[in-house]
């Protein structure tokens, strides 16, 4: 079975300008998780979706950040405008009963 | 948010010595888990603690579960160059899709 998977894996861009993860998650998981990962940090999460719908998220900086997941399936996070302070490892995973699955994340530098 | 506490964060060690790390929560968790890190990789789930007290064996991995839901250990016995990475301890407060907490991480280094 095919893991998480999510695109690009590198992303370097200047500040003030936008940018776009895509994540696919694992086939036939409902829950799917976008986490942040500070350096030196663990993942803290940005988002949850239960199918298409997102029920919990109280940590993403909604100035800014934006997701969706049409169709409960593929979901894309963006950050317009990027910040210095954005730059990270950005994290997907999807669940089911059995657990989760991380995705190896897109790790993001702001210039 | 929630936090836990994850120590050490670093060990350096040689290659056949056991290893230990441990987490601690202000909160009451009902699932820990333990996954480790590997360098441009995700996190990967190494053991999953459901019930206070339950030990649980990965083969040379070791985790138990608090008596009082507030802390977790990992034990790796006879560590091997592979073993290097960054271990990390998570909780749930109540478990199935919810979100993980996790701690800081533990950064090991062995030296064959």
């Amino acid at each position: 079975e095919a893991g998480v998977v999510q695109s690009p894996r590198y992303k370097i861009i200047e500040k003030k300008q936008p940018v776009a993860f895509w994540c696919n998650p694992i086939s036939g998981h409902n829950t799917l998780y976008w986490y942040r990962q500070n350096l030196g940090q663990g993942p803290e999460l940005l988002i949850r979706y239960e199918n298409e719908e997102a029920v919990d998220d109280s940590q993403l900086p909604k100035d800014r950040f934006s997701a969706e997941r049409l169709k409960g399936v593929d979901s894309t996070l963006k950050i317009q405008p990027a910040e210095l302070g954005d730059s990270a490892v950005y994290l997907c995973a999807s669940s089911s009963a059995y657990g989760y699955t991380f995705g190896s994340g897109t790790r993001l530098t702001v210039v | 948010g929630q936090q836990l506490n994850q120590s050490p964060q670093s060990m350096f060690i040689q290659e056949g010595e056991d290893v230990s790390m441990n987490c601690t929560s202000s909160s009451i968790f009902n699932t820990w888990l333990w996954y480790k890190q590997d360098p441009g990789e995700g996190p990967v789930l190494l053991i999953a603690l459901y019930k206070a007290g339950e030990l649980t064996s990965n083969g040379r991995l070791t985790a138990q579960f608090g008596i009082t839901r507030k802390d977790s250990f990992l034990n790796i016995s006879a560590s091997i160059p592979s073993d290097v990475g960054i271990y990390f301890c998570a909780g749930q407060l109540r478990g199935g899709s919810e979100k993980l907490v996790f701690g800081k991480g533990t950064k090991l280094t062995v030296n064959p």
